[in-house]
């Protein structure tokens, strides 16, 4: 148990809906980064949050954004959900100090299955 | 761009086998490699290995790095059915606080 939680764990939309994916970081973190992992695939980066700011993003539409609040808690929105949105969504806390990745403790993702 | 092949894709051995995964990579100012364990869903953290540490070992995990070959290689002896699982490797290039490039992973079913 790493102490970042996610929800919903499971979520079915429809092809063009939004949804709202939510995680809250380990305590003591202030760095969040989403991944997005398809079947079969390993993690793809979305995009990071640092004290509140992006702080980095990967190879995805502007469909994809997202917040992060003061208590460092983070949302992924995707808008406008196509099939291939369907995926497992990670998200991962670090602290900035130290080897940031080397402590980057992932959640138990959020299943989307866009019908 | 960057890149992280892993194999094989998938493997099934019996209990008690020793087995290697492999990973190779391409990344420009390469920094660390790291690997993690995927079980359910939440990948943990395994190992991360460094220009300054090439060799890691953890009871029956062991995993090298050859920063020649491009390459590194994850361990398991004595295998168990717990450690049945996908195995994720992933490259982290040197350019501060930047995210993870992950290879696709191997499955691992460890049989009885």
């Amino acid at each position: 148990e790493t102490g970042v939680t996610q929800s919903p764990t499971h979520l079915i939309k429809t092809r063009g809906q939004q949804v709202t994916l939510r995680c809250s970081s380990q305590s003591g973190h202030n760095t969040v980064s989403w991944y997005q992992q398809a079947l079969g695939q390993g993690p793809q980066f979305i995009f990071q949050y640092y004290r509140e700011e992006e702080n980095g993003r990967g190879n995805f539409p502007p469909r994809f954004s997202g917040l992060q609040f003061p208590n460092y808690s983070s949302e992924l929105n995707v808008n406008a959900l196509e099939l291939d949105d369907s995926a497992l969504y990670l998200c991962a806390s670090s602290s900035s100090t130290g080897r940031t990745n080397e402590k980057l403790f992932f959640g138990s993702g959020t299943q989307l299955s866009v019908l | 761009e960057d890149k992280v092949v892993q194999s094989p894709l998938s493997l099934v051995v019996h209990e008690g086998d020793t087995v290697t995964l492999n990973c190779s990579y391409e990344v420009t100012n390469f920094r660390s490699l790291l690997w993690y364990k995927q079980e359910k869903k939440a990948p943990t953290f395994l190992f991360m290995l460094t220009s300054s540490g090439i060799e890691k070992k953890s009871g029956r995990l062991s995993s090298i790095l050859d920063k020649k070959e491009l390459s590194s290689i994850l361990n398991i002896t004595a295998t168990q059915t717990g450690d049945s699982a996908i195995y994720l490797c992933a490259v982290e290039p040197y350019s501060g606080n930047t995210p993870l490039v992950f290879g696709k992973g191997t499955r691992l079913s460890v049989i009885a």
